[in-house]
């Protein structure tokens, strides 16, 4: 059974800094990963995907590593902002015995980042 | 232009009613799921149809019960609330076939039952 874990739970951060969020899944078998954001009372918005092919993805000020035999990901926010504070959620799309794939999301890292 | 829509938003709703929530994706996408965001904000999946066929279920009650009228389309009906259904629900669509993309997601739908 595929779980997701996130590391920190939390994070609070002066502005400017660079920071790195951490993802670790148990079962390496995957087909992508996702990182999402979402702000507080809102829906989930994609902002990488990384194939279970792939070594990392970047865009903007975020970059995102995958390292599938080890069963980790990062997220790396350069320069952080205030507009970035929010949850980030990892996901794995994963197989299932009947074939199709299912996205298995970790716990969350809820990030502040202040002025 | 939305991708994946979602109604409504919030549903303020009394325990022992039947309500239903809509998802609609224009995508093209032939995959669509739903998933319940608890009190802890743990994302966890529930249903998931490929081209109008149940292919996940995940040990839901089954006063939940999603159809699908096409692919487009995924509706979640549930029968006699609880305090406990309280959460918000997303839609979500991939294409199954072509795993290289991932979800996409709706907006949400906070539910709250008293």
């Amino acid at each position: 059974k595929q779980e997701v874990t996130q590391i920190p739970a939390a994070l609070s951060v002066p502005e400017g800094e660079n920071l790195v969020l951490n993802c670790s899944f148990t079962d390496s078998a995957i087909y992508n990963l996702q990182w999402f954001r979402q702000d507080p009372g809102k829906g989930l918005t994609s902002l990488l995907l990384i194939q279970s092919s792939q070594r990392e993805q970047t865009s903007g000020r975020l970059n995102a590593s995958l390292d599938k035999s080890s069963g980790r990901s990062t997220l790396y926010i350069a320069a952080s902002q205030p507009g970035d504070s929010a949850t980030y959620l990892c996901a794995v799309s994963s197989g299932m015995n009947t074939g199709f794939q299912k996205l298995v999301f970790g716990t969350g890292t809820r990030l502040l980042v202040s002025p | 232009d939305t991708a994946v829509s979602q109604t409504p938003k919030y549903l303020v709703t009394q325990m022992g009613n039947d309500k239903s929530i809509k998802c609609e994706q224009n995508l093209g996408h032939d995959t669509m799921y739903w998933y319940k965001q608890d009190s802890k904000k743990f994302l966890k999946i529930m249903f998931s149809y490929n081209n109008k066929e149940l292919i996940i279920n995940e040990t839901v009650p089954n006063r939940f019960s999603p159809k699908s009228p096409d692919k487009a389309h995924l509706n979640l009906h549930i029968n006699s609330l609880e305090l406990g259904d309280s959460a918000v629900y997303f839609c979500a669509s991939s294409q199954e076939l072509h795993r290289v993309y991932g979800y996409t997601f709706g907006s949400g739908t906070r539910l709250t039952v008293v």
